[in-house]
């Protein structure tokens, strides 16, 4: 079965510094899909930024960028130039190429700070 | 676009009783997800329903059942609640196209306390 694990339950970052959250999954597939949400206090579910898997190159969307390691199978987010509106929690997901389901993580809590 | 919508925000109910969710996907949309998030942990899949039909579906017992109408709107229903069963409950509408990554837009949830 596949699972998701964000190992950071809290993370901390100055405004407009750099902060990198972590993920690992476990799969036998080949084709997949990754994502990290963001979940602010209102709850609602905000697509971040999506890597597939055959693609080698990392997504990069403004600030945010992803570290995507194939055969380490780990995904990780950078958000750079932090700011005031990113603090949230994060979630990372995985989702088989032939499916819609979601598996998620635990998340990763960022404050960030003036 | 109003994106997704789900009613109601906050729901109180007791064990036993029985509730019914309701979601409508974003314009367009034909796939609807309900998923189930407790408190500190990430959304887990609850099952998926596309064509009026329950297409896939995670590991909840029977007592979790849904149902999608012609206009792709889509209720989940809840019989016997349990203590456990208290949870943020998500929709996430999306657009079939043959496998190919295709996003899921989420609502913002209703929250459900079972005491």
């Amino acid at each position: 079965a596949q699972t998701v694990t964000q190992s950071q339950p809290e993370m901390s970052v100055q405004e407009a510094e750099t902060v990198t959250l972590s993920c690992t999954y476990d799969t036998s597939e080949s084709d997949y899909y990754l994502f990290w949400y963001k979940q602010p206090p209102s709850r609602q579910m905000i697509l971040v930024i999506r890597q597939e898997a055959y693609k080698q190159q990392n997504a990069t969307e403004n600030r945010f960028s992803v570290n995507f390691q194939k055969a380490a199978k780990s995904f990780s987010l950078k958000i750079s130039d932090s700011q005031l509106g990113d603090a949230a929690m994060y979630f990372c997901a995985y989702r088989y190429y032939n499916t819609d389901k979601l598996i998620f993580g635990t998340g990763t809590r960022l404050q960030v700070f003036p | 676009d109003a994106g997704v919508t789900q009613s109601p925000t906050h729901l109180i109910k007791t064990r036993g009783q029985q509730v019914t969710l309701r979601c409508s996907p974003k314009s367009g949309h034909d796939t609807v997800s309900w998923y189930q998030q407790a408190l500190g942990q990430g959304p887990q899949f609850i099952f998926q329903y596309y064509e009026e039909e329950e297409r896939q579906r995670g590991n909840f017992p029977d007592r979790f059942s849904g149902h999608q109408f012609p206009n792709y709107s889509s209720e989940l229903n809840v019989n016997a609640l349990l203590l456990g069963d208290s949870a943020l409950y998500l929709c996430a509408s999306s657009m079939q196209r043959g496998g190919h990554l295709v996003e899921q837009f989420f609502g913002p949830g209703t929250r459900l306390t079972v005491l």
